[in-house]
């Protein structure tokens, strides 16, 4: 069974580099099955698709964060990466990461648990 | 980008009601469309996908209807378990959007 997992600091201060990993268990980072995708929701708002990527390392990027999204993939550990730069207070959010099956667009499912990252200093 | 709106907000209902929400795309996105799950706390859940699917282990009394630019996931009677937020997705588009939300109460 798919399952997914979010790890990383929970504060990160304005101007540095958010960074969060996903762990993927019960299926190869490497199907060619699945795409792995980044989504935030800020406290008490909605959802925001960050960024997918392919084991391949094809990416795909929101356009309005394209400029400080980095998403990567390591299949030797079963793992893929978010790193976002210069965050401010709005990056302050629940990151969760999600698989999509079959092609670069499609449903998110399943999701990781989510984890909370807050900018402050 | 396409954007998406739900309505309503906000929806107050008892157990057993028939409930339905609706989301609008802002263009045509024939039926690429998703519909989640979330409770307090939780990752959304995948309910319905491609307007009208029903995703693997999801109640029937889940339903999913619609093409073009208007769509409705309808509950046919609410259960306890039901209260939550639900949100729309659609995936026409490279920027694959989210609707705003509905919360569904209870009355």
């Amino acid at each position: 069974q798919l399952q997914l997992q979010e790890s990383g600091p929970g504060l990160v201060k304005p101007s540095e580099t958010l960074s969060l990993t996903c762990t993927v268990s019960g299926v190869s980072i490497s199907s060619n099955s699945h795409y792995w995708a980044w989504i935030r929701q800020p406290p008490g708002k909605g959802l925001e698709w960050i960024g997918s990527i392919y084991y391949t390392g094809s990416t795909y990027y929101n356009p309005a964060l394209k400029s400080r999204v980095t998403i990567s993939v390591d299949p030797s550990r079963n793992q893929f990466s978010l790193r976002l730069s210069s965050v401010t207070a709005a990056d302050t959010a629940v990151y969760y990461c999600a698989s999509h099956p079959f092609k670069a667009i499609n449903w998110f499912d399943p999701w990781g648990q989510g984890t909370l990252v807050t900018v402050s200093s | 980008d396409i954007q998406m709106t739900q309505s309503p907000s906000t929806l107050s209902a008892s157990v057993g009601d028939r409930v339905t929400i609706t989301c609008r795309a802002s263009q045509s996105i024939s039926n690429w469309l998703a519909w989640y799950q979330q409770k307090p706390g939780k990752a959304p859940k995948l309910l319905i996908y491609d307007a009208s699917s029903l995703q693997s282990g999801v109640p029937s009394r889940f339903s999913g209807s619609g093409s073009g630019t208007e769509f409705t996931l309808t509950i046919s009677s609410l259960q306890p378990d039901d209260f939550a937020t639900y949100y729309c997705q659609q995936y026409n588009s490279y920027s694959r959007t989210f609707g705003q939300g509905t919360k569904v109460e209870i009355k």
